[in-house]
């Protein structure tokens, strides 16, 4: 079976703070793809990254940056110098790539920022 | 820039009667996806539309919801009759093919059951 754990709940930092979001995922799949979505207080879901299970290399994009690791199943997710615009909450998310390419959706952690 | 649409954005109903959401995906895009989101949870898969037929339903509680996309392009989701725990965001998701690429998200209808 497919899941996806978040076990971060709720996170608050103060703006400039970085701050890392974890994701540890279960698969017997050898190939899957991970994602990052940020949902804002409008309710939207945003597509920050997808990854494939071949790719652990790290990526960063701008102040963002992810972290995957396949040993230890995690795919984490930092936010350097945070911001206020930064609040909302993020989810990790998982598919296959055969039968449905369905997202299995962690729980999401919720992310504030203070001024 | 395209953007996946939805109406209505907020639906109160009284538990029993019928509600119907519409789904307008990104042009071009063939796969279309219905998630439902209760608060404070993630987004779960009800369907997914590969053009107009349903890829997977298993999710889908066929004896009161239904879902179409008879044209292969905007879909329309429906409950009847509609129940207390039915109360949650529904989404609607296009990708252009299925598979490896990413799917995009409209604001979803926030359906209120009372």
């Amino acid at each position: 079976a497919q899941k996806v754990t978040q076990a971060q709940t709720e996170i608050s930092v103060v703006e400039k703070e970085d701050v890392t979001l974890d994701c540890v995922y279960e698969t017997r799949d050898t190939t899957y793809y991970l994602f990052w979505y940020k949902q804002p207080p409008s309710g939207e879901l945003v597509f920050l990254i997808r990854r494939n299970s071949f790719d652990e290399q790290n990526e960063i994009s701008g102040r963002y940056s992810w972290n995957f690791q396949k040993s230890t199943s995690s795919f984490n997710f930092t936010i350097t110098a945070s911001q206020v615009v930064d609040s909302a909450v993020y989810f990790c998310a998982l598919s296959r790539s055969y039968n449905t390419d369905k997202l299995i959706f962690g729980t999401g952690t919720r992310l504030q920022v203070f001024p | 820039e395209a953007e996946v649409a939805q109406s209505p954005r907020y639906k109160i109903t009284e538990k029993s009667q019928a509600v119907a959401f519409w789904c307008d995906p990104i042009s071009g895009h063939a796969t279309l996806y219905w998630y439902r989101q209760i608060l404070g949870q993630g987004p779960e898969l009800l369907v997914q539309f590969q053009d107009e037929s349903v890829v997977d339903d298993s999710q889908l509680p066929k004896d009161r919801f239904s879902a179409e996309r008879l044209k292969g392009v905007d879909s329309t989701l429906k409950i009847q009759p509609a129940e207390l725990g039915d109360s949650a965001m529904y989404l609607c998701a296009s990708s252009f093919a299925g598979g490896v690429y990413e799917q995009y998200f409209g604001p979803g209808t926030r359906l209120t059951v009372t």
